[in-house]
């Protein structure tokens, strides 16, 4: 069973401009959630998006945005690029199935490393 | 709200010596609690989680983690350390009431030395 893919795996950007990150999920899997990861913040959460809808929103500013299509993959957007955006983004899904009890458990792909210059 | 401490943001330990990464949270029911690992330009791997049952839970690679609801605790150990064990380790918390969404601690690095 193919795991989480992310694309692309490295990219480099100039401030103000905007990228767009693409996850594939385990097949099966409806929920996928969206992390950026730095040396500072460590892990925190972006969105989560179930069914097309984004169900669960950190904290972050509207530059970050999301969406997910009807075969669950998800792209992430990030609009006007600021250096503090230099990252590792992570992608994870969940089974999530309806009826069952959800436990949090993830499965991750190997992110997409965004430096902003 | 929910929150992990991970103590320590390095623990360095000799290769075949005793393993103990320590993590505590708040939570106002008792959660859902995990342990990943994630190798260096790689993504994280759940290594073991505890939902409900007995509480000693047994992971990959050798791992185990404990659940001691007295004292808000699941710390991670392992009786002997490999060099392949050198990797970041997350601690996450889940609400099964809530949202679910996990709640990560910052994480530790653990360095095995030869």
């Amino acid at each position: 069973k193919a795991g989480v893919t992310q694309t692309p795996r490295y990219l480099i950007k100039t401030r103000g401009q905007q990228v767009t990150l693409s996850c594939s999920p385990i097949s099966g899997h409806r929920s996928v959630s969206w992390y950026q990861q730095t040396p500072g913040q460590g892990l925190q959460f972006l969105f989560e998006y179930f069914s097309e809808t984004q169900r669960n929103k950190g904290n972050f500013p509207g530059r970050f945005s999301g969406r997910q299509f009807s075969n669950s993959r998800s792209e992430m957007n990030v609009s006007t690029l600021e250096l503090g955006d230099s990252a590792l983004y992570l992608c994870a899904s969940s089974l999530s199935r309806t009826g069952e009890v959800d436990t949090g458990e993830l499965f991750f792909g190997e992110g997409s490393r965004l430096t902003v210059l | 709200a929910q929150s992990v401490t991970q103590l320590g943001s390095h623990v360095s330990v000799s290769e075949g010596a005793l393993v103990l990464l320590r993590c505590n949270y708040s939570s106002s029911v008792p959660p859902y609690l995990f342990w990943y690992v994630q190798y260096p330009n790689q993504g994280l791997q759940l290594l073991l989680k505890y939902t409900t049952g007995a509480t000693l839970v047994k992971g990959i690679n050798g791992f185990e983690a404990e659940f001691k609801k007295s004292e808000t605790s699941f710390h991670l150990t392992k009786p002997s350390a490999h060099m392949s064990d050198a990797a970041e380790y997350f601690c996450a918390v889940s609400d099964p009431g809530g949202s679910y969404i996990p709640t990560f601690g910052r994480g530790t690095s653990l360095i095995v030395h030869p």
